[in-house]
């Protein structure tokens, strides 16, 4: 979904470095998520946030933090990254507050390489 | 959250030929959704269903959810090639969040 913008797109780093990838979106949405993909295992939450002041972990938090700078700004950090943590990262956002509905709208994707 | 289960991990097919892929929680669940993820891209919404033994159609995709609410299955009639990715149904998790199955990557040949 074009209004939900993911930054960088791919990135290849090394085992220790710290990294940040970032979430925009423009669709005034008050929750958004961050998913990690791998091949076979789906999606899987790593953490999610329903307002500027609330986050919560999700099922692999571990080796993650995010912060939420704005509501229409959601990061995610690897603080020391490790190879394990390859893999396709989604940003995905819903609109509670005015809709009642946990339809997601997901970014493009972060595609993350740690060697 | 609970967890939904999602068979059968692949499908391969011939155009035109029928295809079902299947979400099983063991816990019941308030509603299901569906996504699609066309490869290379991100997935996108299709439907949610909410009603014990609901069915929605939308032209040759059909969703179904169980009477107890603890499973729900995707239909497509007569495949087409633009009908490849792969189909993810997610639960909910911890109010509102999701928990998604594996998905089922369905390949079509012409």
């Amino acid at each position: 979904d074009a209004d939900v913008t993911q930054t960088p797109r791919n990135r290849i780093t090394k085992t220790g470095k710290r990294i940040m990838l970032e979430c925009s979106q423009t669709k005034g949405h008050d929750r958004m998520y961050w998913y990690r993909q791998d091949p076979g295992l789906g999606l899987r939450l790593i953490y999610y946030s329903f307002d500027v002041k609330d986050i919560n972990k999700g099922e692999i938090s571990d080796g993650y933090s995010v912060s939420r700078q704005a509501q229409a700004k959601f990061s995610l950090s690897l603080e020391s990254a490790i190879p394990n943590q390859t893999a396709l990262y989604f940003c995905a956002t819903s609109d509670f507050r005015t809709s009642g509905s946990n339809e997601q709208f997901f970014g493009p994707g972060t595609r993350l390489t740690v060697l | 959250g609970q967890q939904v289960m999602q068979i059968p991990q692949y499908q391969h097919v011939q155009e035109g030929e029928d295809f079902t892929t299947y979400c099983n929680s063991s816990t019941t669940l308030s509603n299901i959704q569906w996504y699609k993820q066309r490869p290379g891209g991100h997935p996108v919404f299709l439907i949610q269903l909410v009603k014990s033994g609901e069915v929605k159609k939308q032209k040759r995709l059909t969703f179904q959810f169980g009477e107890a609410k603890k499973n729900s299955s995707l239909h497509i009639t007569a495949t087409q090639t633009t009908d490849v990715g792969t189909y993810f149904c997610a639960g909910p998790h911890s109010g509102y969040a999701l928990n998604f199955g594996k998905g089922t990557s369905l390949l079509v040949t012409p």
